[in-house]
This record gives structure tokens, sequence and C-alpha cells, in this order.
């Protein structure tokens, strides 16, 4: 079985400061990793995601997360927010060789961009 | 945006009712899910389908049945509405298992 834990519910940055959304799981398996995205009032939108390969994987608004196996933590990072990035983002995991990608998710966390 | 509808999207009840959600997808995707979303336990999994009448259960699912007799649908019941079960559900697709899941757009089920 796996769990999640996002340590922080609430977010609040300026616009243009970096931020680091946390973000540790457990599994006894070996795990795919993701970030999802959830505007108000929309469903959850893939932001990225590690399945294999290189640690570092990128989103095509300037998201960033990595893989650390030995930290077993998946942060989000982004350089520079903007107001548009304001949404609640949810880290989840899935088992690899499980069949159908069960996602186990964290409790979220609030990003809020102050002017 | 993947092909995902759900019917209805917003609903009232009253607690002890059946109560039908249902999932339909245009991208005859194999793999169809169905999860809650309730503050402070972002979302979790409640069951789900790898084929034509094949489903299992997830994390949740006590008090919730499903089907899935064709690809294109899939439909979660609570045989008898419960006020616990407010909450706003999500259906997602998925092609293969390691594919990227689409969520549906959400029913708000409020049990009274």
């Amino acid at each position: 079985a796996q769990s999640v834990t996002q340590l922080d519910s609430q977010v609040p940055v300026f616009e243009e400061a970096p931020v680091e959304l946390r973000c540790n799981y457990s599994s006894s398996v070996s795990v795919y990793l993701f970030w999802y995205v959830q505007y108000p009032n929309q469903g959850l939108q893939l932001l990225l995601k590690y399945l294999s390969g290189s640690t570092l994987v990128e989103s095509i608004n300037g998201f960033e997360a990595e893989f650390n196996k030995s930290q077993t933590s998946f942060h989000l990072r982004k350089p520079s927010v903007h107001i548009s990035d304001t949404a609640e983002y949810f880290c989840a995991v899935s088992g690899r060789g499980q069949g159908a990608q069960k996602l186990v998710f964290g409790q979220g966390t609030r990003l809020t961009i102050n002017p | 945006d993947a092909g995902i509808t759900q019917s209805p999207r917003h609903k009232v009840t009253e607690t002890g009712t059946p109560v039908t959600l249902r999932c339909h997808q245009t991208e005859n995707h194999r793999y169809m899910y169905w999860y809650r979303q309730d503050p402070g336990h972002g979302l979790r999994l409640i069951h789900y389908s790898y084929g034509v009448k094949d489903t299992d259960k997830g994390e949740v699912s006590d008090g919730y049945s499903v089907s899935r007799s064709k690809t294109e649908d899939f439909l979660l019941t609570l045989e008898s509405a419960t006020s616990s079960q407010t909450s706003v559900y999500f259906c997602a697709i998925s092609g293969t298992s390691q594919e990227t899941q689409y969520f549906g757009p959400g029913t708000r089920l409020l049990v009274l």
C-alpha cells in the first residue's frame, strides 16, 4: 500500500517569488509519482509525472519536480510564480506493476499568489 | 480535453434514497475510476474498472457499487445515501495503467 503526505495545507507567496510545495510518500513497492492541479470549480489536470528515467521532470508552464528515492520525496518547485498559478495542487502515487493505476492522493496544498 | 462527461453535475437528495451517478467517455479507454474529494482528504479511490464487466474496489468502497456494461459508461450507485456521502465525485479514465488519468468535471452531491 502507498500513502502520501503533503506537508503544507496552504502556501501564500508573492507574485514572481519562488515556491516549493512539498510531497513525501511511502510505499513497499516501486512507484510512479504525479502532481495534479485543480483550478477553482474544475476537475484535476495533470501537471507532471515521473514514471522512469530522469529524476527531474518538468511541465510546460515552468513547474518542475525531482524524484528523490532516498528521501521518498517528490517536491514541486517553480522559480517565479504568476497570479494564474493560484490553485490547489495534489501529489499522488501509484504502485508499479499493479495493473490499474490506483492513485493515492495527498491532502492537497492550496497555493495563493499575492500581487 | 479528454472526452469525459459526468451527470448530473449537481444533486441534492435525502438520506436513505438511492442515487446513481454516470460517467461517460468518448475515448474508448480501458480503465475508468471513481474518486471522491473531501476537504483535508484529497481524492480517494472508490471503485475502478479495467474492462467491460470488470470492476474492483478501491480505498473507500463501503456503501457504493459500480457497473460497467459497455466501454463508454461507468455508473456509481449509492444504494441508500447517507450524509457522510456528501462529497464531490470525480470520474477519471486512462488508456493503459501507465498513461495519464484524465478527470471529468465532477458531480457535487449533497445528502440531507
